[in-house]
C-alpha cells in the first residue's frame, strides 16, 4: 500500500534563504508524482507535476526532483519571499488504479 | 475559462439531515475525485469516479454517497450516518491520458450547526 510522508511538517525561515521540502513514497512503482500548493481555506494550485520519465522540473523559482529508486522527491524554492507561506503538498499514484495518496503536507512561513 | 466549479463555499447542516455538496468541470476529464481534509490530517479519499456511471470507494467512504451520471458533474451527499461532517471537502479531476494531471475546486466547508 502506497504511503506518502512530508518532513518538515512545518518550517519557518528568513526571506531570501534557499530551502528544500522532501517527500518520501513506499511503492516506487509511480509514473509520476505531483506538488502542490494550498493557501489557507483554498483548494489546491498544481506546482509541478514530474513524470517518471524525467529527473527534474522547473518552473520559475521551484525546482522538483524525482529518485524513485530511493522513493523521494524534493521540492527547491529559491530566494524564497513571504508570498511563498502555503501548505506545500505532494501525491503519488497509489496500488490502485486512478487513486492518488497525498502526504500531510509542510507548512512554510517565510518571514520578511 | 476552464476548472473545476465546487458549491457552495460554505454549508451548514442540522442533525439528521442530508446535504449535497456540487462539483462541476470543463476540462472534459473523465476521472474524478472528493477528498476531505480535516486540520493537521492531510487529505483523504471519499469516493473516485474513473468513468460515467462507474465510481469507488476511496478510504473513508463511510457515510457518504455520490453519483456520476455525467461526465462533468460529480456530486456528493453527505448522508445523516456521517456522525462527524464538518470538514473541509475538496473535489479534483484528472484527464486520463499521460501527464495525468490533478486539478482542484476551491472547496465546500461544511459545519454542523
Amino acid at each position: 500500500k502506497q504511503e506518502v510522508t512530508q518532513i518538515p511538517a512545518a518550517l519557518s525561515v528568513p526571506e531570501g534563504e534557499n530551502l528544500v521540502l522532501n517527500c518520501s513514497f513506499t511503492d516506487s512503482a509511480i509514473y509520476n508524482l505531483q506538488w502542490f500548493r494550498q493557501d489557507p481555506g483554498k483548494g489546491l494550485t498544481s506546482l509541478l507535476l514530474i513524470q517518471s520519465s524525467q529527473r527534474e522540473q522547473t518552473s520559475g523559482r521551484l525546482n522538483a526532483s524525482l529518485d524513485k529508486s530511493s522513493g523521494r522527491s524534493t521540492l527547491y524554492i529559491a530566494a524564497s519571499q513571504p508570498g511563498d507561506s502555503a501548505t506545500y503538498l505532494c501525491a503519488a499514484p497509489g496500488n490502485q488504479g486512478g487513486k492518488l495518496i497525498f502526504g500531510q503536507g509542510t507548512e512554510l512561513s517565510v518571514k520578511p | 475559462d476552464g476548472g473545476i466549479t465546487q458549491s457552495p463555499k460554505y454549508l451548514f447542516r442540522k442533525e439528521g439531515q442530508n446535504v449535497t455538496l456540487s462539483c462541476e468541470q470543463n476540462l472534459n476529464h473523465d476521472a474524478m475525485y472528493w477528498y476531505r481534509q480535516d486540520p493537521g490530517q492531510g487529505l483523504r479519499l471519499i469516493y473516485y469516479s474513473q468513468i460515467v456511471n462507474d465510481f469507488q470507494k476511496g478510504d473513508i467512504a463511510e457515510g457518504y454517497s455520490v453519483s456520476r451520471e455525467k461526465k462533468e458533474s460529480f456530486p456528493l451527499t453527505v448522508t445523516s450516518a456521517q456522525k462527524n461532517p464538518t470538514a473541509f471537502y475538496l473535489c479534483a479531476s484528472r484527464s486520463g491520458q499521460r501527464p495525468e494531471k490533478l486539478f482542484f475546486g476551491s472547496g465546500t466547508q461544511l459545519s454542523v450547526l
